[in-house]
């Protein structure tokens, strides 16, 4: 069974420091794809990044990167230089085809000013 | 384009009613999918349609629920018989096929039900 672990229920970041949010994925397949989406309160999932099983190196948007270590599993999202904005939720997933989804249960971002 | 738009934005209702939800894909996307989200959760899918055909339901997707997609376009899930286990955000997404597996979904804001 696929699954998604994020551990941290919240974290508290100082306005323009860097994050690190955890994320550990469990499967077997060895084809995957990897999300992050954030929840802003108003309820609307907005993609981040993405990163393939067979990508050799970690994604980056922007001020998104993902820390990919496919050997222990683990897809960590970092985000520097925080913003005020970057409060929310967000979640890890993960995905074989694009069909389905299978999401953490999230981590809640407070960006301190 | 003006995104992924679900409608009503929120629902309240007594337990037993019945109730239907839309969603506007984005125009050019193909797939459409419907989760629900309970609180101090992630998203958890209930079913996606190509076009107009419905080709995956999850088994959190009872009989109690369906789900259409006439024309390939607007999708509706209704739930029939409410119970205040289905109080939750229902989530509407849409991607293309060919994003699917390496962009993800543009999400609505979803329709937030309460059954009371």
């Amino acid at each position: 069974a696929q699954k998604i672990t994020q551990t941290q229920p919240g974290m508290f970041v100082q306005e323009k420091e860097a994050v690190t949010l955890d994320c550990t994925y469990d499967t077997s397949d060895p084809s995957y794809g990897l999300f992050w989406y954030k929840q802003p309160s108003s309820g609307e999932m907005i993609f981040l990044i993405y990163q393939g099983s067979y990508d050799q190196q970690n994604a980056t948007e922007g001020r998104y990167s993902l820390n990919f270590q496919k050997a222990r599993k683990s897809a960590n999202l970092v985000i520097s230089a925080s913003q005020l904005g970057d409060s929310a939720m967000y979640f890890c997933a993960m995905s074989y085809t694009g069909n389905q989804f299978y999401f953490g249960t999230g981590t809640s971002l407070t960006v301190i000013p | 384009d003006t995104g992924v738009s679900q409608d009503p934005r929120h629902k309240i209702t007594k337990r037993g009613q019945n109730v239907t939800f839309r969603c506007d894909p984005i125009s050019e996307h193909n797939r459409l999918y419907w989760y629900r989200q309970t609180l101090g959760q992630g998203p958890e899918f209930l079913t996606y349609f190509q076009n107009e055909a419905q080709l995956e339901k999850s088994r959190l997707l009872s009989d109690r629920f369906s789900a259409e997609r006439p024309k390939g376009s607007f999708s509706t899930l209704e739930i029939q018989r409410t119970e205040q286990g289905d109080s939750a955000m229902y989530l509407c997404a849409s991607t293309n096929t060919r994003q699917a597996a390496s962009y993800g979904y543009t999400f609505g804001s979803g329709t937030r039900l309460t059954v009371v």
